[in-house]
């Protein structure tokens, strides 16, 4: 079946310090993949995604690269925000009309 | 654009009674998923409804149910509630569904069984 696998939290950081969240991923056929934020009291954002093998997804200063090879699609940014803090979750989506799979989630804290 | 709206926000209910829960979707969109958010298992998959139609089903029991209206606004019904039941419940919409089409997250109605 489909799964994901993301690091637990919480995952504590200093301002400006170098962020990595690993997901790896178990699926039948060639999923999509997403990094989804989730801030305190909100839905579910989408943060970037990407669709086929060696595809960066991007978006405010966080990357994740598909890597079909390892199975991952760790997410990093270079340098945290306190405005960062929020629940990190990975996700895949495989062909056809299937829903999201969601990994437990991870917590991130950025303190100043 | 308005975005996901889910009524009501918060709810306490009593072991054994029934709830009905709200999802308005972005205007356009045909497909409505569900989820199930808890500290312990994360987002688990309820269903998912398009055109009226219920396309995919989660592990749930039967006392976890879901329907359509003809305008895309969902509700999910869940009968004889547990106190395992007490949950975030998140709602989301795209377009079509499926691989490829972003989903759009409602902020979620916590449900709390006492």
């Amino acid at each position: 079946g489909n799964s994901v696998t993301q690091m637990e939290g919480p995952v504590t950081l200093s301002e400006e310090a170098f962020l990595t969240i690993n997901c790896t991923y178990t699926a039948t056929g060639y999923p999509s993949l997403f990094w989804y934020v989730q801030y305190p009291g909100e839905g579910l954002q989408l943060l970037l995604k990407a669709t086929k093998a060696d595809d960066k997804g991007s978006n405010k200063g966080f990357e994740a690269t598909y890597r079909k090879e390892t199975t991952s699609f760790h997410l990093e940014k270079g340098s945290v925000q306190v405005s960062d803090s929020a629940v990190y979750f990975c996700a895949l989506q495989n062909s056809g009309n299937t829903p999201l799979v969601f990994g437990k989630g991870t917590r991130l804290s950025v303190i100043a | 654009k308005a975005g996901v709206t889910q009524t009501p926000r918060y709810l306490i209910k009593t072991r054994g009674q029934q709830v009905t829960l709200s999802c308005s979707p972005i205007s356009g969109h045909r497909s409505v998923s569900w989820y199930q958010q808890t500290p312990g298992q994360g987002l688990q998959f309820l269903f998912e409804y398009f055109s009226e139609t219920q396309r995919n089903k989660g592990n749930f029991p039967g006392r976890f149910s879901g329907r359509q209206f003809s305008n895309s606004r969902s509700e999910m019904n869940v009968s004889t509630l547990e106190l395992g039941d007490s949950a975030l419940y998140l709602c989301a919409s795209s377009p079509v569904g499926g691989r490829d089409t972003e989903a759009f997250f409602g902020q979620g109605t916590r449900l709390t069984v006492v």
